[in-house]
């Protein structure tokens, strides 16, 4: 079966800590998101990568940091500078097929921080 | 920064035609336009994408005028399993931290009843 898979579905954190959410895709996209939702709210990008070893700020980069060294995983690192860091996190990948670039994403992890 | 706007809500039976706009005024030349389904707790899923005039595909259609400054998401005979939110995304994907970067809307809560 083909996706992206994110771990862990929950995750708890101290205040302080930085934590690293992880992202695999085995769909063989090179292009993969990450974005970030609370509640209420649509999505937010943080950071996006289009191939391996590159990758680009989105709208809300300011506290986390992303790795692309391979073309399955994009993980996420919230810092501690991160001032709100308690939502849920979604990663996606596309690629352009047929003209559309969907994005698949993944179940999503939910991240609280006390 | 683009801004799209959508109703927060709406109210449908079983067997309706739904329709939900999306406003989106500030959209440029390179942008396209997709729609998302999510569930609660739930990574979006992809519904549909156009990029001008009308869209079609096995669960619904996507008008879009000859400005495009706004878009319109119809689905066919809604069902009970239809209650989601759905988003309205604007932005360039092949360039995604261009002017749109990506921009999600707020989300339509769409409730189907009996």
């Amino acid at each position: 079966d083909g996706g992206i898979t994110q771990s862990p579905k929950y995750l708890f954190r101290k205040e302080g800590q930085n934590v690293t959410l992880s992202c695999e895709q085995n769909l063989n996209h090179d292009a993969m998101y990450w974005y970030r939702q609370d509640p209420g709210q649509g999505l937010r990008l943080i950071y996006y990568s289009q191939i391996v070893n590159d990758f680009q700020k989105g709208d809300i980069a300011e506290g986390y940091s992303v790795s692309r060294e391979k073309k399955e995983s994009f993980p996420l690192t919230v810092t501690s500078a991160q001032k709100n860091p308690t939502a849920f996190y979604l990663c996606a990948s596309s690629t352009p097929e047929a003209g559309t670039y969907e994005q698949y994403f993944g179940p999503g992890t939910r991240l609280t921080v006390t | 920064l683009a801004k799209t706007t959508q109703p927060i809500s709406m109210d449908s039976y079983e067997g309706q035609e739904v329709n939900i706009t999306c406003s989106h005024n500030n959209i440029a030349t390179n942008d396209y336009i997709t729609w998302y389904q999510q569930f609660p707790s739930q990574g979006p899923r992809f519904i549909i994408q156009g990029y001008k005039t009308k869209v079609t595909n096995e669960v619904a259609s996507l008008f879009i005028p000859a400005d495009r400054k706004s878009s319109t998401l119809s689905l066919p005979r809604v069902s009970l399993s239809d209650t989601a939110v759905y988003y309205c995304l604007v932005g360039d994907m092949a360039d995604p931290g261009g002017g749109n970067k990506l921009t999600f809307g707020t989300g339509t809560q769409l409730k189907v009843e009996l």
